[in-house]
């Protein structure tokens, strides 16, 4: 149990453009959602914690603008990365919280914009 | 800002040596946990420790959570070549937050 899936799994883009990332639970109902982001072979910096209905809570120094979360049910949610850029290229990871502690996380999406 | 930091960032062992990562926090933790990610992977839950000094074993592995509850250590005996991955720790914060250490990345020998 407890699988969380990520879509796309890859995607390139063309700089400035945007791109939609989903984030899913697929067996359960997720509190709590959060998005990461990692760069190769190094840790992973959250970004943004999000809760279904509500607005998400932004780490210092994500821009919220340029980083769109949308937490529409207890299984969705969803990063958009507005106007991306070749600085934007990173892997984003998502995981989900069933109202306990542990993390389940998503199989993550390499994004490249060129 | 709280900060985790982890070391070291790679180890490289033969098979069959033992292998140890130690968590350092700069602030006092609610509980530490750990998390394994293989090559291409995404990380998987491990364990979680939450009481000053608590140690924990599965199998080959034993977490120690320090008893000023801003370190601990994750230690595998005699390590085999599906242990194989980079080891997070990861501090608890609030709101269910997790604030990752930079992560040991283990290579086998075999």
């Amino acid at each position: 149990g407890a699988v969380v899936s990520q879509h796309p799994s890859r995607v390139i883009c063309k700089s400035g453009t945007s791109v939609k990332i989903e984030c899913r639970s697929l067996d359960f109902q997720a509190t709590t959602m959060f998005w990461y982001r990692q760069f190769p072979k190094q840790s992973l910096m959250l970004m943004a914690t999000s809760n279904e209905g509500s607005k998400a809570t932004y780490e210092q120094g994500v821009e919220k603008d340029k980083f769109l979360i949308n937490h529409a049910s207890l299984t969705l949610s969803t990063l958009t990365v507005t106007s991306a850029h070749p600085e934007d290229s990173s892997f984003y990871i998502c995981s989900a919280i069933q109202g306990s502690y542990e993390q389940y996380f998503g199989p993550g999406t390499r994004l490249t914009v060129t | 800002g709280q900060q985790v930091m982890q070391i070291p960032q790679y180890q490289h062992v033969q098979e069959g040596e033992d292998f140890t990562t130690y968590c350092n926090s700069s602030t006092t933790l609610s509980n530490i946990q750990w998390y394994k990610q293989r090559p291409g992977g995404h990380p998987v839950f491990l364990i979680q420790l939450v009481k000053s000094g608590e140690v924990k074993k599965q199998k080959r592995l034993t977490f120690q959570f320090g008893e000023a509850k801003k370190n601990s250590s994750l230690h595998i005996t005699a390590t085999q070549t599906t242990d194989v991955g980079t080891y997070f720790c990861a501090g608890g914060g609030g709101a269910q937050k997790l604030v990752f250490g930079q992560g040991t990345r283990l290579t086998i020998n075999p």
